[in-house]
């Protein structure tokens, strides 16, 4: 069956400081491989979405950038956090070579907090 | 542009009450596929529920129920007989029929549910 992961699921940081947060995903290939942010009490912001490796498209201008090494890995970075970029992160997936259905499988999610 | 509207931020009940929870969806698109996702207080989201816009035939999955009126452009979600486990976030979500990039969601509602 298929899983995904991301880590790590707390991190605490001050402002100006990298971040990595790492996605996996088992069990599956090609996935289309999504990033979205949820900041406190409100909905869910697409980031960044990849078709494939070394593809990705940026939904949101901002600070952050993402990457697809590897065909079931998906990273989120920046290279100076800010105290907006505070927020719960989650990972998502869906089949990518059946029409897509939309029926993404999120992570646990990352909770990052930016002091 | 897709937009999904959750006009309920947050409804209390009392276990064993009914409650519906409303989304109402625009979308230019002819075929499109709508979601119901459920946040636990953990965080992660699970997937309730997907219904492609052919399909207007409400929907029974044990407690919960599915309206689907294409012409008022709404997919209300209902709970029969709360329970406390059912207290998390919910969220309704509108893709498209292509890759994820499409996939909107409406900003939640909070549902508490008290013993």
């Amino acid at each position: 069956s298929q899983t995904i992961h991301q880590w790590p699921a707390t991190l605490v940081q001050p402002v100006g400081s990298p971040l990595s947060l790492e996605c996996t995903v088992e069990g599956t290939s090609n996935p289309n491989l999504y990033w979205y942010r949820q900041a406190a009490g409100r909905g869910l912001q697409l980031l960044f979405y990849s078709v494939g490796i070394g593809q990705i498209s940026s939904e949101v201008p901002q600070n952050l950038s993402a990457s697809r090494p590897q065909d079931r890995q998906f990273i989120l970075s920046s290279k100076k956090l800010l105290l907006s970029d505070s927020g719960f992160y989650l990972c998502a997936w869906e089949p990518g070579l059946k029409a897509p259905t939309g029926e993404l499988f999120f992570g646990e999610g990352s909770r990052l907090t930016v002091l | 542009a897709q937009k999904v509207t959750q006009a309920q931020t947050e409804i209390s009940v009392v276990e064993k009450e009914d409650v519906t929870l409303d989304c109402v969806y625009e979308t230019r698109d002819t075929t499109y596929y709508l979601f119901w996702y459920k946040q636990p207080p953990s965080g992660e989201l699970v997937f309730l529920i997907r219904r492609n816009s052919f399909d207007e035939q409400n929907e029974i999955s044990g407690r919960y129920s599915w309206n689907f009126q294409k012409s008022t452009s709404s997919f209300n979600f209902t709970i029969t007989a709360s329970q406390v486990v059912d207290s998390a976030v919910y969220f309704c979500a509108l893709s498209g029929f292509n890759y994820g990039q499409n996939f909107v969601f409406g900003p939640g509602t909070r549902l508490s549910v008290l013993p």
